[in-house]
Order: C-alpha cells, then structure tokens, then sequence
C-alpha cells in the first residue's frame, strides 16, 4: 500500500514568490492534514479536512496561506506571497476512519531567500 | 508556557542501553498519548499508543502514562543504532487525533 505521497520535497524560491505544495492521501482516508514543521520543533497544524471541507483552519494564516482538498483526495497548500520566516518543512498526513493514528508523508522542505 | 514539554537533547548512549526519553504537559483535558519517532528528512511515524494512565509495551519499547503528575515516557531496552532518530511526544482530547499537540521532540544518537 502507498503510502501519503509529496512534492516537491524540496523548493528554494526567493522572498515574495509563490510556492505550491501537493499532497496525495493514503487512499481510503477521508481526513488530511497539513502541518508544519520548523527546525528542531515538533509538528504544528495549520489545516485539517474531513473530506473535502476545511474542519479547522485556524492556526492557517490566511492572509498568505491558502489550501483546497477539491474531490476529497488530493491538497495542495499554497503561499502567497512567501516570507523569509515561512522556511520549514511542511508536512501531509492522512487518517482513516476509526483509528487514531496520523501517517505522514516525507514533507516538502522550502527554503525562502 | 507551551503545553507540552520535551527536552530537546541531544541524547547520545552506547549501543545495548536502556534509553528514557518524557513529556510533561499542562492541560489535564489530554487523554491519548502517542509517541512518533521521525528519521532525518522523514516524517513522523507512530510507535506507541496509549490511552489515560498506566503501560503498554511492543517490543523493546515500554510507554508509561502517570497523568496524575502530567508525564509521559517512552523507554527502549538494548538501543540499537538504528534508533538514533527524533522521538516526539504527542497527545489529544480525543481517540480520533483530530488535534494533535507535539513536543518539541528529543534527538537521540545510540553509538557503537
């Protein structure tokens, strides 16, 4: 079974760029989340859907981040424009019904000059 | 004061030791407890699962619950290099994880 998929899983863009990241769940799985992650710190939700509607966006910053999970399926979180301080990893992880645990995807590393 | 705190290490131990890694938290409302382990340029996997107070064991690994003092721990017997990687701690209201708090997470390096 594969498992939660990412790209890029690296991306250097320069300060005030767009940047886009894609996340494919593990099929079967209805609720997706996107965390992030910043150097030597745990994880930090920004989003969570069950299926395709947004259940808590309210950690996401929503003046520059913006996410969508058309379809129920696939996300795609987006930064616009990206600042310096938005340099993290940003991870997807996929739950399926009736079980506690969150599988994670390697994440998309983005570094912003 | 962030609810949940880890030492962030590093925590480096001979190979064959007996690793103690904890978590203490604030918020008496957490009732499940899981412990992820995260390999350099990986996301975080699962390893231990629990729910309110007591132990549970898989293999070489034992978690402990106490939520009477708000500390959890995670030991692994006879380390192996292979367990050199980030342990975090996680907790939640609720079984279904809908939201999760993370420690900071202790780096742990197991040389020969």
């Amino acid at each position: 079974e594969a498992g939660v998929v990412q790209s890029p899983r690296y991306k250097i863009i320069e300060k005030k760029q767009p940047v886009a990241f894609w996340c494919n769940p593990i099929s079967g799985h209805n609720t997706l989340y996107w965390y992030l992650q910043n150097l030597g710190q745990g994880p930090e939700l920004l989003i969570r859907y069950e299926n395709e509607e947004a259940v808590d966006d309210s950690q996401l910053p929503k003046d520059r981040f913006s996410a969508e999970r058309l379809k129920g399926v696939d996300s795609t979180l987006k930064i616009q424009p990206a600042e310096l301080g938005d340099s993290a990893v940003y991870l997807c992880a996929s739950r399926g019904p009736n079980t506690g645990e969150l599988f994670f995807g390697e994440g998309s590393r983005l570094t912003v000059l | 004061q962030k609810e949940v705190e880890q030492d962030p290490g590093p925590l480096s131990v001979p190979e064959g030791a007996i690793v103690s890694l904890n978590c203490t938290y604030s918020n008496s409302a957490f009732q499940y407890f899981m412990w992820y382990r995260q390999y350099s340029r990986k996301g975080p996997e699962l390893l231990m699962y629990t729910y309110s107070s007591g132990n549970k064991e898989d293999g070489r690994f034992t978690a402990q619950v106490d939520k009477s003092s708000k500390y959890i721990s995670l030991f692994i017997r006879d380390s192996q290099p292979s367990d050199s990687a980030t342990y975090l701690c996680a907790m939640t209201y609720t079984g279904t994880a809908s939201k999760l708090t993370f420690g900071t997470g202790t780096r742990l390096q197991v040389t020969l």
